[in-house]
């Protein structure tokens, strides 16, 4: 079952310089889309959410971007910090709230 | 801020051993789920529960598995006949209610060895 995907298994950036996380999906049922992020030995912690009628969302230095048509959905992290080192998820919502993730993106915010 | 706790952190059990993962959901939530993450693979839908019983389940959760809210705070997962391949970070999480961003909160999971 492949309707989320992230292509991307890590990324590296610099402190300060800007987070392009990508997740494509197949199913247009989907209403929701979430990222979620992890640290290990944790749970996946919410970051930001957008509905399937809104093409952005932003919320402080986390900005989701939705092409519906393109079914591509990107987490921009701007700018990004030490914190920000952590596997990061990507998940549609649909029916009965179920999440399905993709298979996330180690990002390592180096100095 | 309130949290979904779980227990135990860690379960080592024998194959064909039943274990019971135990959650507490967030105390005004509604919504509770069950999800696995495999080593290496991505997290994974098991089962939802809503009013006591199971809204949706996945193909993974076979016969082998059964949720249940035994009380006002609790909400478990029980697998009554491990197998190799039930190894996983078991996670449960809670909401509000299903529609629009309503946001899951998740616990921190437990791990389960099957030997």
């Amino acid at each position: 079952d492949q309707q989320v995907k992230q292509n991307s298994p890590s990324l590296s950036v610099q402190e300060g310089r800007i987070s392009i996380l990508n997740c494509d999906y197949t199913n247009s049922m989907f209403d929701y889309f979430l990222w979620y992020k992890k640290y290990p030995a944790e749970g996946p912690t919410f970051l930001i959410s957008i509905s399937s009628i809104k093409d952005k969302n932003e919320d402080g230095r986390f900005t989701v971007f939705l092409n519906k048509s393109a079914k591509h959905l990107s987490l921009h992290i701007v700018p990004s910090q030490p914190g920000d080192s952590a596997v990061y998820f990507c998940a549609a919502k649909s029916s009965w709230g179920k999440l399905q993730f993709g298979a996330g993106t180690q990002v390592v915010v180096t100095p | 801020e309130p949290e979904v706790t779980q227990t135990p952190s860690h379960q080592v059990t024998q194959m064909g051993q039943e274990v019971i993962l135990r959650c507490v959901p967030i105390s005004n939530h509604l919504y509770f789920y069950w999800y696995r993450q495999i080593l290496g693979q991505k997290v994974e839908f098991l089962v939802s529960f809503y009013n006591n019983e199971i809204s949706e389940k996945s193909e993974i959760f076979d016969d082998q598995f059964s949720v249940e809210r035994p009380d006002g705070s609790n909400f478990t997962l029980k697998i009554r006949s491990t197998k190799l391949e039930d190894s996983a970070m078991y996670f449960c999480a809670s909401s509000e209610g299903t529609s629009g961003g309503n946001e899951q909160f998740f616990g921190p999971g437990t791990r389960l060895t099957v030997l």
